[in-house]
């Protein structure tokens, strides 16, 4: 059974601060995927990597970045918080490199930035 | 980049009526079609997928359909029942990036 654990289920923090999502598969996916999921909006792709050190930008990668230093970790980073990063961040992981399959996700994290 | 649209964004049915999601994708090189299901409070899992060399699948009461020429998929669901209000997302994907659709919300009325 797949497991994708993100660290925190809800997150409140000041605007300017540095913020850390973790997020860890225990699957050896190469793909991970950090999204943030908005009433209307639906999931919206900021960031994903295919492998370990490599990044991608999604549609909305302004204000992020991530890290992916182990195959199993992927970390999205909040440079300095602002308020309109208020979302539900989720992560994912897939598996074969270059194969479109099944994605896995996360509980989520619900970030509020006061 | 690919962009996902998808429509209705909220849709009501009686019990044991059937319910349709349409999608349009706007990359053609775009290969895999998967909807994932989210219930409230729950992360989003995968209900059904179909790859661009398939035209229809089926997975007993739901299935999807693909227009590779028209650029458009959609969910049906058959016989709906209680547990299958949730919000649904459609999504495309060529290579390693998954877009998804905004969701529909749909609600299963007894």
């Amino acid at each position: 059974d797949v497991k994708v654990t993100q660290s925190s289920r809800y997150l409140v923090k000041r605007t300017g601060e540095k913020v850390f999502l973790e997020c860890v598969q225990d699957m050896d996916h190469e793909n991970m995927f950090w999204y943030r999921q908005d009433p209307g909006l639906g999931l919206r792709l900021i960031y994903f990597s295919y492998d370990v050190k490599m990044k991608e930008k999604g549609d909305i990668p302004e204000g992020y970045s991530v890290s992916r230093e182990k195959k199993e970790r992927f970390s999205l980073i909040l440079e300095s918080a602002s308020t309109n990063q208020t979302s539900m961040y989720l992560c994912a992981s897939s598996g074969d490199r270059g194969w479109n399959t099944e994605a896995f996700f996360g509980q989520g994290t619900r970030l509020t930035v006061v | 980049g690919e962009n996902v649209e998808q429509h209705p964004s909220t849709l009501s049915v009686q019990e044991g009526d059937s319910a349709v999601i349409k999608c349009t994708y706007s990359d053609s090189a775009s290969n895999y079609f998967p909807w994932y299901k989210q219930e409230l409070g729950k992360r989003p899992q995968l209900i059904i997928d179909i790859r661009s060399n398939v035209g229809e699948k089926k997975d007993q009461r739901i299935a999807v359909t693909l227009n590779k020429t028209a650029k458009h998929f959609s969910l049906h669901i058959t016989e709906t029942q209680p547990e299958d209000s949730a919000v649904y997302f459609c999504a495309a994907s060529e290579g390693y990036k998954l877009s998804f659709g905004a969701g529909t919300t749909v609600t299963v009325r007894a």
